[in-house]
């Protein structure tokens, strides 16, 4: 159990133009989803974090308007980086929390995003 | 969130080895999670850990969430090949946000 998918697993796209990612929780209910950045070699950055029906909360310095988060359902949760440029490119990797009692994450395998 | 220190960066081992990383922050967390990452993957959960003190197995690992809370170790016990990759330590803040470590990049050679 406790399977997080991510579509698509890589991506590439002209530079303004913009991507949305899935991310979806398959056999358990996400009360919260993390949206995480990861350059190569590097540890995970948080960008985000979304609660299912309410605003994200970004990061200190994650622009909110570049990336937009949306939270629709308990096993979904999308970002979309708008008006891409190449600095965007990177490893976009989602997590999931099933409940405030369980404090377990569980990860998506991630998106490549490359912006020429 | 913050940045734990973890330790050693990246280890080079042979086949059969013990291995041993730990983490330390400068706060309390009241859950520590260890991580493994393959290249272009996203990370899959090894141990958690919720007690202060607790000593938890998963076949060759073993981790220990700290006395103080504010360290734990994971060893991996007669290292094979397929134990190469990245690992993460992680602590859930009070947002129940995930505070990673840098990373243990392991090697193994047969």
């Amino acid at each position: 159990g406790a399977v997080v998918s991510q579509h698509p697993s890589r991506v590439i796209c002209k530079s303004g133009t913009s991507v949305k990612i899935e991310c979806r929780s398959l056999d358990f209910q996400a009360t919260t989803m993390f949206w995480y950045r990861q350059f190569p070699k590097k540890s995970l950055m948080l960008m985000a974090t979304s609660n299912e029906g309410s605003k994200a909360t970004y990061e200190q310095g994650v622009e909110k308007d570049k990336f937009l988060i949306n939270h629709a359902s308990l096993t979904l949760s999308t970002l979309t980086v708008t008006s891409a440029h190449p600095e965007d490119s990177s490893f976009y990797i989602c997590s999931a929390r099933a409940s405030r009692s369980y404090n377990e994450q569980f990860f998506g395998p991630g998106t490549r995003l490359t912006v020429l | 969130g913050q940045q734990l220190n973890q330790s050693p960066q990246s280890m080079f081992i042979q086949e059969g080895e013990d291995v041993s990383m730990n983490c330390t922050s400068s706060s309390i967390f009241n859950t520590w999670l260890w991580y493994k990452q393959d290249p272009g993957e996203g990370p899959v959960l090894l141990i958690a850990l919720y007690k202060a003190g607790e000593l938890t197995s998963n076949g060759r690992l073993t981790a220990q969430f700290g006395i103080t809370r504010k360290d734990s170790f994971l060893n991996i016990s007669a290292s094979i090949p397929s134990d190469v990759g990245i690992y993460f330590c992680a602590g859930i803040d009070s947002g129940y946000a995930l505070n990673f470590g840098k990373g243990t990049s392991l090697l193994v050679t047969p």
